[in-house]
């Protein structure tokens, strides 16, 4: 069974302090590893695809790496509004339909 | 605007009493895919379809029923719901098997 585990579970931040978060992943061959933003009462929404060991991603002040155990998304110079809960999912090549979520990092950046 | 909607947004019924989540999408995507989220267990999935008629089992599927009967609906259905399916519900979609998904708004269900 898939299983993903991210930590810390929740970590604050003063603005500008950048950081990493981190999640670790067991899958029988990793199809693609998916990170998500999720703001207080609305739906995941899409941040970054990763598909091999490697491989790096951006957007923003948001920064995804992979390895073949664990992905970081590192938080660089963060803003108050990068607070929000971070969602990390596997899929894996014996079920590409199948996300297996972890329970999510919850980033407060205070001004 | 591309979207994924969700009804009702908001529900509050007793144990026992069958109800319907509805979910569409204007995307043409082809996957469908339901979720609950409860604190400290993250996102979970509880049925998944790769197009119409097509469906299939994710992790949590007792107690629900799906249907995909036209490409841009997904409803769930509780049959008889259950206090532990108070929970949070996600209905998400995606072009292709093991792409970006996008997710509806969610239903807080309580079932009291």
């Amino acid at each position: 069974e898939d299983q993903v585990t991210q930590s810390p579970e929740a970590l604050r931040l003063q603005e500008g302090e950048s950081s990493s978060l981190n999640c670790s992943y067991t899958v029988s061959g990793l199809r693609g590893l998916f990170w998500y933003r999720q703001d207080p009462g609305k739906g995941p929404e899409f941040l970054f695809t990763l598909y091999s060991a490697g491989e790096e991603k951006e957007k923003e002040r948001l920064k995804a790496t992979l390895t073949k155990k664990e992905s970081f998304l590192h938080i660089t110079a963060p803003k108050p509004e990068d607070s929000a809960t971070y969602l990390c999912a596997v899929t894996s090549l014996s079920n590409d339909y199948k996300l297996s979520f972890g329970a999510g990092t919850t980033v407060t950046v205070r001004a | 605007e591309a979207q994924v909607t969700q009804n009702p947004r908001y529900l509050i019924t007793v144990t026992g009493k069958k109800l319907t989540v509805t979910c569409s999408q204007n995307m043409n995507h082809e996957y469908m895919s339901w979720y609950r989220q409860d604190p400290g267990l993250g996102l979970r999935q509880i049925y998944y379809s790769m197009n119409v008629e097509v469906t299939d089992k994710g992790d949590v599927p007792e107690g629900y029923k799906v249907s995909r009967k036209e490409k841009r609906n997904f409803p769930l259905i509780l049959e008889s719901p259950s206090p532990n399916q108070t929970s949070l519900y996600f209905c998400a979609s995606s072009l292709s098997r093991n792409g970006e998904q996008f997710f509806g708004p969610g239903t807080r269900l309580t079932v009291l």
